[in-house]
């Protein structure tokens, strides 16, 4: 059971270049997630999709752009990356965005991005 | 102001000792959660706790909704507890709103 995986796991970029990660899930659940964590802080939400076709913003999303064409995958774009998004990005998935019932929050295991 | 602050930031402990981590929270957050994350990077849900108690092992976890705030008990501390816990909780966007964790030692 693969459950989310992201790719690449590590990226290493000039600073003016694009390039996408990928994340997908296997678990046909709704919604999907992106988050960065820097240094000593906890995750801060960029984008979210609470279905296929479907796109929000979160608390930093300047700079970035997804897409959410199947159910299964959340890509996550960077037109023109800069030093400021060097940071370890995180995939995420749920079955349900209200918490109510318990329902887990799914982490692919990490794309390490460094941007000089 | 910080809606989710976690409390120490850091700890050491020898193994077999006990611990308590704090996370206060302020009114604009609920629906409190903790996470645990590797020294690998890979981060798992331990309890989804609005209120009261749960207990899942060696770990258990208390939230005071009313006094807005919410306790980490690891008892028997073990070197693979050795990681970053996260509290977190929901804003009225439904977005999860992350404390700048605590990183956990524990030394053999």
């Amino acid at each position: 059971n693969a459950g989310v995986t992201q790719t690449p796991k590590f990226r290493v970029l000039k600073t003016g270049q694009s390039m996408t990660l990928l994340c997908a899930q296997d678990m046909n659940h709704e919604y999907m997630y992106w988050y960065r964590q820097d240094p000593g802080m906890g995750l801060r939400l960029i984008h979210y999709s609470v279905g296929e076709g479907t796109t929000a913003k979160g608390e930093v999303p300047d700079g970035y752009n997804v897409s959410r064409l199947k159910k299964q995958n959340f890509l996550l774009g960077l037109e023109s990356a800069a030093p400021s998004q060097t940071s370890v990005y995180f995939c995420a998935s749920s079955s349900r965005r209200d918490f109510a019932t318990n329902e887990k929050l799914f982490f692919g295991s990490g794309t390490q991005l460094s941007v000089l | 102001g910080i809606q989710v602050e976690q409390s120490p930031p850091d700890l050491i402990l020898q193994e077999g000792a006990n611990s308590t981590l704090r996370c206060n929270f302020s009114d604009s957050v609920n629906n409190l959660q903790w996470f645990h994350q590797n020294p690998w990077g890979q981060l798992i849900n331990l309890f989804y706790i609005p209120s009261g108690t749960k207990q899942n092992g060696r770990l258990s976890a208390t939230t005071v909704a009313t006094e807005r705030y919410s306790l980490l008990y690891i008892s028997s501390s073990q070197t693979t507890d050795s990681g970053v816990y996260f509290c977190a909780g929901r804003d009225s966007n439904y977005q999860l709103i992350w404390g700048a964790g605590t990183k956990l030692i524990i030394k053999p």
